[in-house]
């Protein structure tokens, strides 16, 4: 399959433990972005990267979270000290854009994450 | 901000029936794109159908189709001749056109009864 995949599937975690998640785009996609979704709530997003660069943070993304694209290929969201407030499925999605009009967005399986 | 509502947080449909879910957004930019995605139950979301806010012609992908009105900010989707495997939650989302993100409304659960 050569889908977007995602590292672990699920992470239950202790407050104030830090985790990582890893996710690997669709090859040759050229940007790659992370989501957070609760419980009854549509994807929020979060940053993304066009190639190895960072372009866009939301101010959701607090100075506990940091996500990072080495060599533009995988990428890898840390969050520091965890807060039972960040329990949720985070998504990675990456897409092929050679002009704004045809870029698609595909999905991967998420990282459900809880933090006890 | 751009907004995205959609206001049935659950729908039901007999199987073969035809079902349409509802999406407003509030938007002052001429230049943008809207999708629907399919998100089943413990799995990955999936792109249903596009469309371009540039083109009048409502987008079409077998038994979906949009009904897309630029004036009134809504693009519901229709989908026909319901099948089980249509059963999951529906998110409607926008993208302006130099953005890369999309923005989400909460989701409409459909269910499909046999």
């Amino acid at each position: 399959d050569t889908g977007v995949s995602q590292d672990p599937r699920h992470k239950i975690t202790k407050r104030g433990q830090n985790v990582t998640f890893r996710c690997d785009p669709i090859s040759e996609h050229n940007r790659l972005y992370w989501y957070r979704q609760t419980l009854g709530q549509g994807p929020e997003f979060l940053t993304y990267f066009q190639n190895e660069a960072q372009l866009e943070k939301s101010r959701l993304l607090s100075d506990r979270f940091s996500a990072e694209r080495p060599k533009g290929s995988f990428s890898t969201l840390e969050i520091q000290r965890t807060e039972q407030g960040d329990s949720a499925m985070y998504l990675c999605a990456s897409s092929l854009v050679w002009d704004w009009g045809s870029e698609t967005q595909y999905f991967g399986p998420g990282t459900r994450l809880l933090v006890l | 901000a751009q907004t995205v509502t959609q206001s049935q947080p659950e729908m039901s449909v007999q199987e073969a029936e035809t079902v349409t879910l509802s999406c407003t957004y509030d938007t002052s930019e001429s230049d943008y794109y809207l999708f629907w995605y399919k998100q089943p139950p413990s799995r990955q979301m999936i792109l249903v159908i596009r469309q371009e806010a540039y083109k009048q012609q409502n987008a079409t992908e077998n038994r979906f189709s949009v009904n897309f009105q630029k004036a009134a900010k809504s693009f519901s989707l229709k989908i026909s001749d319901s099948q089980l495997g249509d059963a999951a939650m529906y998110f409607c989302a926008y993208r302006w056109g130099s953005q890369g993100n999309l923005i989400f409304g909460k989701g409409t659960k459909l269910s499909v009864k046999p």
